[in-house]
């Protein structure tokens, strides 16, 4: 079965950074590109960052380019966004997402989201 | 950037009935597009993709069409576990990979 658990979410003031964290289980991580995508009740669903699986290829929002970092460590079978610069309008939850296997490539499986809030 | 438009926002239904919804794409998109579902608390789950194939264990009562920009997930019965909010989003132009607004499916 797949899974996709992510943590690190939390409190944070404008300004400071936060590290989330994706622990994937149940498939071989090492071959599939992962992505971070983000929710709010006003602007809704928003990808925020792509990695591949061989970390050749990385994509990032507009919105939090220079701001944030996607890593992967494929030893480990985790995913990272590294989030500095934080502002309100991050405030978010931040879902890890799977792509399929083969192209083209849909998010398949989500992680269950994890609650990043930016205010003083 | 592909702008993906739902609607209507929100749709009152009774159990039973057939649902209907739309999406839009600011430009043509092919057939890369998916469906997922919502409930309150949960993370979105893949319904549909390629505009009409069903994801693992959804079931046959989902149904998607349409191709280029307009595109519908109908749902032929409405069962009292389908009541969500649906979500469309394109996979042909990327990055960004982009979403509907969402379509919220309520009891009448």
């Amino acid at each position: 079965e797949v899974q996709l658990v992510e943590s690190g979410g939390g409190l944070v003031q404008p300004g400071g950074s936060l590290r989330l964290s994706c622990a994937a289980s149940g498939f071989t991580f090492s071959n599939y590109e992962m992505n971070w995508v983000r929710q709010t009740p006003e602007k809704g669903l928003e990808w925020v960052s792509y990695i591949s699986d061989s970390f050749s290829t990385i994509y990032y929002a507009d919105s939090v380019k220079g701001r944030f970092t996607i890593s992967r460590d494929n030893a480990k079978n985790l995913l990272y966004l590294q989030m500095n610069s934080l502002r309100a309008e991050d405030t978010a939850v931040y879902y890890c997402v799977r792509h399929s296997r083969s192209y083209p490539f849909y998010f398949e499986y989500w992680g269950q989201g994890t609650l990043v809030t930016v205010s003083p | 950037e592909v702008v993906m438009t739902q609607s209507p926002a929100t749709l009152s239904v009774s159990p039973g009935e057939r649902v209907t919804l739309s999406c839009r794409a600011s430009q043509s998109i092919s057939n890369y597009l998916a469906w997922f579902q919502q409930k309150p608390g949960r993370a979105p789950r893949l319904l549909i993709y390629g505009t009409s194939t069903r994801a693992t264990g959804i079931p046959a009562r989902f149904s998607g069409s349409g191709s280029g920009t307009e595109f519908t997930l109908t749902i032929s019965s409405l069962q009292s576990e389908d009541f969500a909010v649906y979500y469309c989003q394109q996979y042909n132009n990327w990055p960004p990979w982009t979403f509907g607004q969402g379509t919220k499916v309520e009891v009448k």
